[in-house]
């Protein structure tokens, strides 16, 4: 049963610490998405990439946040230096470009920014 | 932000009860996605339906679009406790790439047994 990994699943960090978070996408996926959640924002598209190259990442601060896909299994967010808002759920989605649209999703990464 | 709104934000049904969802958007559309989220989980696909197409069923999920109005519902029929979840709508824009998705602030669904 082919599923999005997520570490980790909880992260609890001192403003001003980096913090980075790891996405596997399901394995022949050649599209990731990086989602953050909070109460208020709901759910907010923050970059996605296309066979590895970033496609669009006009979602994400850019002074603070990075998106990376170091190789076709691994996708990295980080965020340096960390800040209270920071504080929400982090998702990452995969897909298959060129057949059918749906996404799935990882079991997401809680973040705490005290 | 969100693009569009979905409601109720919040519904509570007995067991055995249909449920149904609505969702509102505010620019053309490729097509419409609908997603469950259980409590601590990530988001489930449900069901895609395209901008041509006015109805589509999947076991016991019913949604329908209808671009005129900009609007799509979704149907829950005899809903079951395990059905108690949230809710979202996602769009992608017409004219837009693949897999750039706006979702909605989503419904809670309560099922009671």
């Amino acid at each position: 049963d082919a599923r999005v990994t997520q570490t980790p699943r909880h992260k609890v960090t001192e403003m001003g610490q980096e913090v980075t978070m790891r996405c596997q996408p399901i394995l022949g996926h050649n599209t990731v998405f990086w989602y953050r959640q909070t109460m208020m924002q709901g759910l907010e598209l923050l970059a996605y990439f296309r066979n590895r190259a970033p496609l669009d990442d006009s979602g994400m601060p850019k002074d603070r946040f990075s998106a990376e896909m170091p190789d076709a299994t691994l996708a990295t967010l980080k965020i340096q230096p960390s800040e209270p808002r920071d504080s929400a759920v982090y998702f990452c989605a995969s897909g298959k470009s060129g057949g059918e649209e749906t996404q799935y999703f990882g079991p997401g990464t809680r973040l705490l920014v005290l | 932000s969100q693009q569009g709104e979905e409601d109720p934000q919040a519904l509570s049904i007995q067991e055995g009860e249909n449920a149904t969802m609505n969702c509102s958007y505010k620019t053309s559309i490729n097509n419409l996605q609908w997603y469950r989220q259980n409590s601590g989980r990530g988001l489930v696909h449900l069901i895609l339906i395209r901008s041509n197409e006015r109805e589509k069923h999947s076991g016991r999920l019913r949604v329908t679009l209808d671009t005129s109005k900009k609007s799509s519902s979704l149907l829950i029929t005899a809903s079951r406790a395990a059905d108690t979840a949230s809710y979202f709508c996602a769009r992608r824009a017409g004219g837009t790439s693949y897999g750039k998705l706006t979702f909605g602030q989503g419904t809670i669904l309560t099922v009671h047994p």
